[in-house]
């Protein structure tokens, strides 16, 4: 198992501009999760699903979109980039009351 | 809502034993998680625990658990360097299935 792959690992963005960050999972888990870590803080749960074509809004999911058409991939739509979304996210996933697995982030930065 | 307060720093001499705190808002949270992030990685996880349990040992990681106060903590014995990263809290409840995460606790270990 690959566990969870997030891509890409880096990206420089304009202000602006739109990109959508990619998840996936091979361990046939119902939940996943993005989450967005800002430097020197914890993270903040963006979005979440519970399973394919259940998405739910997390603390902070103003400017992000998420679609869950799959039980394997779980992708993050940034619309129209903004310097406030400056972060690096990480997404997970989980079966049942498991634990998280998380993929290794994406650092994205918005200029 | 849901709530993850945890002390951002602890410093600890190499060899002594580090106690990190944590302390949760839900009272219907069903398990409790610690995961343990290295500069420029992911979060690993390292321990977590059921909320009908009081303690778990697993090697050098003790967790205990006292339901009543909502308070969690992680000693982690013979605090070696690699020890050094940041500890993340987290608390998952039962009546959702948000995973809420506190700031992370900062150990510095020193010589």
């Amino acid at each position: 198992n690959a566990g969870v792959t997030q891509t890409p690992k880096f990206r420089i963005l304009k202000i602006g501009q739109s990109m959508t960050l990619q998840c996936a999972q091979d361990m046939n888990h119902n939940y996943m999760y993005w989450y967005r870590q800002d430097p020197g803080m914890g993270l903040k749960l963006i979005y979440y699903s519970v399973g394919a074509g259940i998405t739910d809004k997390g603390e902070v999911p103003n400017g992000y979109n998420v679609s869950r058409s799959t039980t394997e991939d779980f992708p993050l739509r940034l619309e129209l980039a903004a310097p406030s979304q400056t972060s690096v996210y990480f997404c997970a996933s989980r079966y049942g009351n498991s634990p998280l697995h998380f993929g290794n982030g994406t650092r994205l930065t918005v200029t | 809502g849901e709530d993850v307060e945890q002390s951002l720093f602890l410093s600890v001499r190499e060899g002594d034993s580090s106690v990190i705190n944590c302390t949760y808002t839900d009272s219907s949270s069903t398990y409790l998680y610690w995961y343990k992030q290295e500069p420029g990685a992911g979060l690993q996880l390292l321990t977590y625990i059921f909320s009908n349990m009081d303690m778990k040992q697993d090697q050098r990681l003790t967790v205990l658990l006292n339901k009543k106060d909502k308070h969690l903590s992680l000693r982690i014995a013979d605090t070696q360097t690699g020890d050094s990263a940041i500890y993340f809290c987290a608390e998952t409840a039962n009546r959702d299935d948000k995973i809420i995460f506190g700031k992370g606790t900062r150990l510095h270990i020193l010589p």
